[in-house]
């Protein structure tokens, strides 16, 4: 079965100060892991896709890395506007071809200015 | 504008009464899913399509149905068979291509289900 578990379930931040959240999983044949920002009562907005062990991906103050067992998403100088629930998703190989994705709960993140 | 378009936002439902939530898709996506999210919980599959006329359920389909009539949409129905029905409710869609490796999936923005 896959399993995604992501670390911590919250963290508060300082204006400015870095940190990472983590994301461990084990599933049977990685098709990519997804990472997705999530607004109180708002759907999921996607940010990175990553395929395999070494990739790295970054859009403004994220940066996404990926190993064989688990992807960390570095928050650079993160500001206020950065508040939210990051999701972590893995989709796997599937027989069929078809695959979907097992969703972790979550990290709530909270900057402060 | 492209994009994903879940109604209502929110649903108010009585004991015993079933409900339909609508989604709609123009981004031509092959793909759809419905997703189900519980405080403190992960998003769970409830039932996902991947061409017309053809769907399976996923973890916890129980106490609901779909349909996929049209490319385009692909309501969910909260069935009264559903005890615990209130959370907010995902759609989602993808495009589709056989042995492709991780096609983005992309969410509406959901739908809030209250039992009254």
């Amino acid at each position: 079965e896959d399993q995604v578990t992501q670390s911590p379930e919250a963290l508060r931040l300082q204006e400015g100060e870095s940190s990472s959240l983590n994301c461990s999983y084990t599933v049977s044949g990685l098709r990519g892991l997804f990472w997705y920002r999530q607004d109180p009562g708002k759907g999921p907005e996607f940010l990175f896709t990553l395929y395999s062990a070494g990739e790295e991906k970054e859009k403004e103050r994220l940066k996404a890395t990926l190993t064989k067992k688990e992807s960390f998403l570095h928050i650079t100088a993160p500001k206020p506007e950065d508040s939210a629930t990051y999701l972590c998703a893995v989709q796997a190989s599937a027989n069929s071809g078809y695959s979907t994705l097992t969703f972790g709960k979550g990290t709530m993140l909270l900057v402060s200015p | 504008d492209g994009g994903i378009t879940q109604s209502p936002k929110y649903l108010f439902r009585k004991e015993g009464q079933n409900v339909t939530l609508s989604c709609e898709q123009n981004l031509n996506h092959d793909a759809m899913y419905w997703y189900r999210q519980d405080p403190g919980q992960g998003l769970r599959l409830i039932y996902y399509s991947q061409i017309v006329n053809d769907f399976q359920k996923g973890d916890i389909a129980e106490g609901y149905s779909v349909s996929r009539e049209k490319k385009e949409s692909f309501p969910l129905t909260v069935t009264s068979a559903q005890k615990n029905p209130t959370a907010f409710y995902l759609c989602a869609s993808r495009m589709h291509r056989q042995g492709f490796t991780g096609n983005t999936i992309y969410f509406g923005e959901g739908s809030w289900l209250t039992v009254v």
